[in-house]
């Protein structure tokens, strides 16, 4: 099974700066990773897949990067909406699985 | 438009066997290009992949339930299906069930999720 891991569990920002999360696979799984954002009490919703490909209707200020074992979700200016969970997945292998998800949080 | 709706008992006694079904609407379950998958959140905790399966029947399982999972798929019906044996406190979460791609199984299109609490 291909363990994920997303640092920090928390991260402080302030409105309008960038934030930048990291998920870090136990093994390679390619470019094969996608991000997940949860507002509270809300379905997950897919933000990026293909490391780096934004799903229908992502805004551009979200970018991911990375491949093989390390990968980046970028927000490059924190709007008040983006104050939530975020979520990395592999599906290169199965089992499917997540990380522990990184809270964004206001500064 | 694809809309994805769970259905079941939201309260589930200690050692019995959560059922729940997946209504799919907008779109087709027989379509090849697709898996359809379940994952499940704890309370204020994170997400968990139970097992997903493909209109023929193929199916995959998270090995720490596999012992105690089935997933089937009523294609009449355009719905999917789970059932978890043995239910515990540890198995009180919201269930959510999804669209993956057949080749690039993420998660493109959730239900609304299904909050089932295992209680006496």
């Amino acid at each position: 099974e291909i363990v994920m891991t997303q640092s920090p569990a928390t991260l402080s920002v302030s409105p309008g700066e960038r934030a930048t999360l990291s998920c870090r696979a136990s093994q390679s799984v390619g470019t094969n990773l996608a991000w997940y954002q949860q507002k509270p009490g809300q379905t997950p919703r897919l933000l990026i897949y293909g490391a780096s490909t934004r799903a229908t209707g992502i805004p551009a200020r979200f970018s991911g990067s990375g491949s093989g074992t390390e990968f980046t979700l970028t927000i490059s200016s924190l709007q008040s909406d983006d104050f939530i969970v975020y979520y990395c997945q592999q599906y290169n292998a199965w089992p499917l699985t997540f990380g522990g998800g990184t809270k964004v949080e206001i500064k | 438009q694809l809309q994805l709706q769970e259905s079941g008992p939201g309260l589930v006694k200690p050692s019995e066997t959560l059922s729940l079904s997946c209504i799919v609407s907008g779109g087709s379950i027989s379509s090849s290009s697709y898996y359809w998958g379940w994952i499940r959140q704890p309370p204020g905790k994170g997400l968990e992949w139970i097992g997903s399966i493909y209109y023929s029947g193929t199916t995959y399982y998270n090995p720490s339930l596999k012992s105690r999972v089935t997933t089937s798929v009523n294609t009449s019906k355009n719905q999917f299906s789970l059932k978890l044996t043995s239910v515990t406190a540890a198995d009180t979460a919201v269930y959510y069930c999804a669209r993956q791609g057949q080749w690039l199984p993420y998660f493109d299109h959730w239900g609304q999720g299904a909050l089932v609490t295992v209680s006496s």
